[in-house]
């Protein structure tokens, strides 16, 4: 299973876009990755998905490099709610899109006012 | 999106007491679910995969006589913490899966005293 690697900690201010970077250097060619995030004391919600175009929904953009090796999760005008622990995850399995979701210790991100 | 309960949110017992959460799909059908624990400070740590109809297979190092689970119904899991312990205290989340998404539920706060 391909694993990730994501910096500690981030701080931004308040109304900037947040950039949240992820390394999956070991990623194979059919696996997605999916981020999710932690508000403190609630459970896990689900962000974006993707597998080598980028996407964009009314949360946030996934940019994928074109090696597939790293991507970036932008939160395009962050808010003060958007303070959580992200995650960056490549789900372990053969199947990948139908196999389990295994967190990291994901990046904090603080934002400032 | 899909949605997820669990119940009750919060559980305060007494050491040797068995105690049940209910996780449960509001409004999709989910063939697998997942049950995982968080410490305090820590990310969330997977201890079982659940499938409507037959036994659950668990993570290596849970004890699967100690956390029991039925996933007895295409919308409803239940962990049940048999003879809980102050260190069973903990935070724990569900989740159910759907066309390639993990939807997770409130969690629920598990104290031990």
């Amino acid at each position: 299973d391909a694993k990730t690697t994501q910096p500690t900690s981030m701080d931004c201010a308040e109304g900037r876009a947040a950039n949240l970077p992820c390394n999956h250097s070991t990623i194979s060619g059919n696996e997605y990755v999916y981020w999710y995030r932690q508000i403190h004391s609630q459970g896990p919600q689900y962000i974006i998905h993707g597998l080598k175009n980028n996407e964009t929904n009314e949360m946030a953009s996934l940019i994928i490099t074109e090696d597939r090796k790293s991507s970036t999760l932008i939160l395009p005008h962050a808010t003060l709610r958007d303070t959580a622990v992200y995650y960056c995850i490549v789900p372990s399995g053969p199947g990948n899109r139908d196999d389990k979701i295994i967190f990291g210790k994901g990046t904090r991100l603080h934002i400032l006012p | 999106g899909a949605v997820v309960s669990q119940h009750p949110s919060w559980v305060i017992c007494k050491s040797g007491t068995s105690v049940k959460i209910e996780c449960r799909s509001l409004d999709f059908q989910a063939t697998t679910m997942f049950w995982y624990r968080q410490f305090p400070k820590q990310s969330l740590m997977l201890m079982a995969t659940s499938n409507e109809g037959s036994k659950a297979t668990y993570e290596q190092g849970v004890e699967k006589d100690k956390f029991l689970i039925n996933h007895a119904s295409l919308t409803l899991s239940t962990l049940t913490v048999t003879s809980a312990h102050p260190e069973d205290s903990s935070f724990y989340i569900c989740s159910a899966r759907v066309l390639a998404q993990q939807y997770f539920g409130p969690g629920t706060r598990l104290t031990v005293t």
